[in-house]
């Protein structure tokens, strides 16, 4: 069955601070690769994507991903936190037919001033 | 604002009655999509419309649960007989005829008590 794990449920970082959020995959093929960002009791904000090519994705708001296909990884990461960017934060999975997303369970970043 | 809109933000109702929720994708997307996400989880996919037909229909989409998209423009998502399970952020999707991104709207928050 498909299937998008983020192992870590809360994560607490100081402002200024690196940031990495855990992405694993369970696809039959390699699928196309999402994240998203949720403030709270909003819709979900695509942050960036990968389809082929460069396994280094930049996306908006200064973060990148980068996809592992031997770990069945894909990573998210920001060199420095900022206040704003405490949300929820969502991996997800896409199928090459394009017709379904599977959501990991979420990461919800707290950030320390 | 051309994105993806949703109505109504928030619906509170009795247990046992009926909802309908509406959703407005980008204008020149062919691509539709609803998602539940429940309090603390990813979102989950439950239907898929590609222009008018609906293709593909989650097994959470129970008999209760029906969604149209008469002329391939608007969508709405009609729950009858509400129960408290069905309490949840309601997505709704839209993405380009070739494209696989998919734009998410704010979300319509049901409360059934």
């Amino acid at each position: 069955a498909q299937s998008v794990t983020q192992p870590d449920i809360h994560i607490t970082v100081s402002e200024g601070a690196s940031l990495e959020l855990r992405c694993n995959y369970s696809y039959g093929a390699t699928p196309y690769l999402f994240w998203y960002v949720q403030s709270p009791g909003q819709g979900l904000q695509l942050l960036l994507k990968y389809f082929s090519g460069d396994t280094l994705v930049q996306g908006i708001k200064g973060f990148e991903a980068e996809f592992k296909r031997s770990q069945s990884s894909f990573n998210l990461r920001k060199p420095s936190v900022h206040w704003s960017d405490a949300a929820e934060y969502f991996c997800a999975a896409q199928n090459n037919a394009g017709n379904m997303l599977t959501f990991g369970g979420g990461t919800r970043l707290m950030v320390k001033p | 604002d051309t994105g993806v809109s949703q109505n109504p933000r928030h619906k509170i109702t009795k247990r046992g009655q009926n909802v309908t929720f509406r959703c407005d994708p980008i204008s020149e997307h062919n691509r539709l999509y609803w998602y539940r996400q429940t309090l603390g989880q990813g979102p989950e996919f439950l239907t898929y419309f590609q222009n008018e037909a609906q293709l593909e229909k989650s097994r959470l989409l129970s008999d209760r649960f029906s969604a149209e998209r008469p002329k391939g423009s608007f969508s709405t998502l009609e729950i009858q007989r509400t129960e408290q399970g069905d309490s949840a952020m309601y997505l709704c999707a839209s993405s380009r005829p070739q494209g696989t991104e998919a734009f998410f709207g704010q979300g319509t928050r049901l409360t059934v008590v």
